[in-house]
């Protein structure tokens, strides 16, 4: 059973250049969150996605926007990348509702912007 | 402001030891709040979790205490050893909704 994909492992950016993250969720999952996680940092929820739509946003600007495709994959885009977007970003899965509570990490994007 | 306060930001244990990290929560619509541990190059991974009707939940050797009136919850580790060296992160979620994350606990267990 796989779990949590993500991809690519590793980026580097420029300054003001735009980056796309992709995530799989688990297997039978259909609900796709997005966090950023700083250096020595707790990871920052981001947007969460269900049914092709983004359900609640955190505190992030309109530079973070995502998409979710009807099988369940996810982007994650980020737009006029500044210095201070560099992090390991993650997706998490999970089923809806009560069952949603238990959420899956990929092993993260780590993005260095520069 | 930070939703979920934790600490201590790290933590030096013998093998053996109980090393204990502690979470502090305002917001009283939380009602499930989980562990994660994550390791150097890894996304995190459930550990253990607990919901606010419970005042204690164990699984294996770990251990989690519930303080609802307080408004705490905490992570114990039994009989720690070296391969529990890793970074432990507490959250809280109102169901449905985000998850919120402490800033996370480095813990160390020397052999």
């Amino acid at each position: 059973d796989a779990g949590v994909t993500q991809s690519p492992t590793h980026l580097i950016k420029t300054r003001g250049q735009q980056v796309t993250l992709r995530c799989s969720p688990k297997s039978g999952h259909d609900t796709v969150s997005w966090y950023q996680q700083a250096l020595g940092q707790g990871p920052q929820f981001i947007f969460q996605y269900y049914e092709e739509e983004e359900r609640q946003r955190g505190n992030f600007p309109d530079r973070f926007s995502g998409h979710q495709f009807p099988n369940y994959s996810s982007e994650l885009n980020v737009n006029a990348l500044l210095l201070g977007d560099s992090a390991l970003y993650l997706c998490a899965s999970s089923l809806p509702g009560l069952a949603g509570n238990t959420i899956y990490f990929g092993e993260g994007s780590w993005l260095t912007v520069v | 402001q930070q939703q979920v306060k934790q600490s201590p930001q790290s933590l030096i244990v013998q093998k053996g030891g109980i090393p204990i990290i502690n979470c502090a929560y305002e917001n009283t619509a939380f009602d499930y709040f989980p562990w994660y541990q994550q390791f150097p190059g890894k996304g995190p991974a459930l550990l253990i979790a607990i919901r606010p009707d419970v005042s204690e939940k164990k699984e294996g050797r770990f251990t989690i205490s519930f303080n609802k009136s307080a408004k705490q919850f905490s992570l114990h580790i039994m009989d720690s050893q070296p391969g529990d060296s890793a970074t432990y992160f507490c959250a809280a979620e109102i169901t449905g909704n985000q998850f919120y994350f402490g800033t996370g606990t480095s813990l160390t267990v020397i052999p």
